[in-house]
């Protein structure tokens, strides 16, 4: 399974574009790469999901380049409730044995001031 | 549609005991998988259920067990409970088993044992 590797943390102003890179160089073909938000005592909340080139929806946009090996989620004007942790995970269907290491790594804790 | 919903919220446990914890998906889901999320290890993979059957499980003890129902809803046991098990045990489910990890999560119960 593909080890991600993200900033620790951003800080950003209310109103600005906010790009956190996640770094997945050994991803696999099967693999999707999907972000999630998470505030403290929540679970995490599913953004985004892309497989290559760019995805959109109404909170996000996803940048995967040609070849794979990272992508970048793009937050359009955030606001003081966008301040969370934000993870990058990189996975599909998982080979069904044991000891599947699907993990979300540290995640990126994005501030945002006023 | 109502979201994933996990009970109970709220537990404490002696250390040597057992607890059972119960996940029921978004309706039409048929993944659901586990996690437990610490300040330390963060969040980690603990198995995943898909139409009755274990299809991976993660790095942890056999005191971590888990089963599916026909109604997709999802029971994780923990015996012999350790101070280490005390966290924040998550549920997620998705619609099918493959095609990435587009999850919803539940609030998740927090267990603490003493």
């Amino acid at each position: 399974l593909a080890k991600t590797t993200q900033p620790i943390s951003m800080d950003s102003y209310e109103g600005q574009e906010v790009n956190i890179t996640c770094s997945h160089n050994n991803i696999a073909t099967n693999d999707y790469i999907t972000w999630y938000q998470q505030f403290p005592s929540q679970g995490p909340r599913f953004i985004i999901q892309g497989y290559k080139t760019k995805v959109t929806n109404e909170v996000a946009s996803l940048f995967i380049p040609a070849d794979r090996k990272s992508s970048t989620l793009s937050l359009p004007r955030v606001s003081l409730s966008d301040t969370a942790v934000y993870y990058c995970l990189v996975g599909d269907i998982g080979s069904g044995g044991s000891n599947y290491k699907l993990t979300f790594g540290k995640g990126t804790l994005l501030t945002v001031n006023p | 549609k109502a979201g994933v919903t996990q009970t109970p919220r709220y537990l404490i446990k002696t250390r040597g005991q057992q607890v059972t914890l119960s996940c029921s998906p978004i309706s039409g889901h048929r993944s659901v998988s586990w996690y437990q999320q610490t300040p330390g290890q963060g969040l980690q993979f603990l198995f995943e259920y898909f139409s009755e059957t274990q299809r991976n499980k993660g790095n942890f003890p056999g005191r971590f067990s888990g089963r599916q129902f026909s109604n997709s809803r999802s029971e994780m046991n923990v015996s012999t409970l350790e101070l280490g098990d005390s966290a924040l045990y998550l549920c997620a489910s998705r619609l099918r088993s493959d095609g990435g990890y587009e999850q919803y999560f539940g609030p998740g119960t927090r267990l603490t044992v003493t």
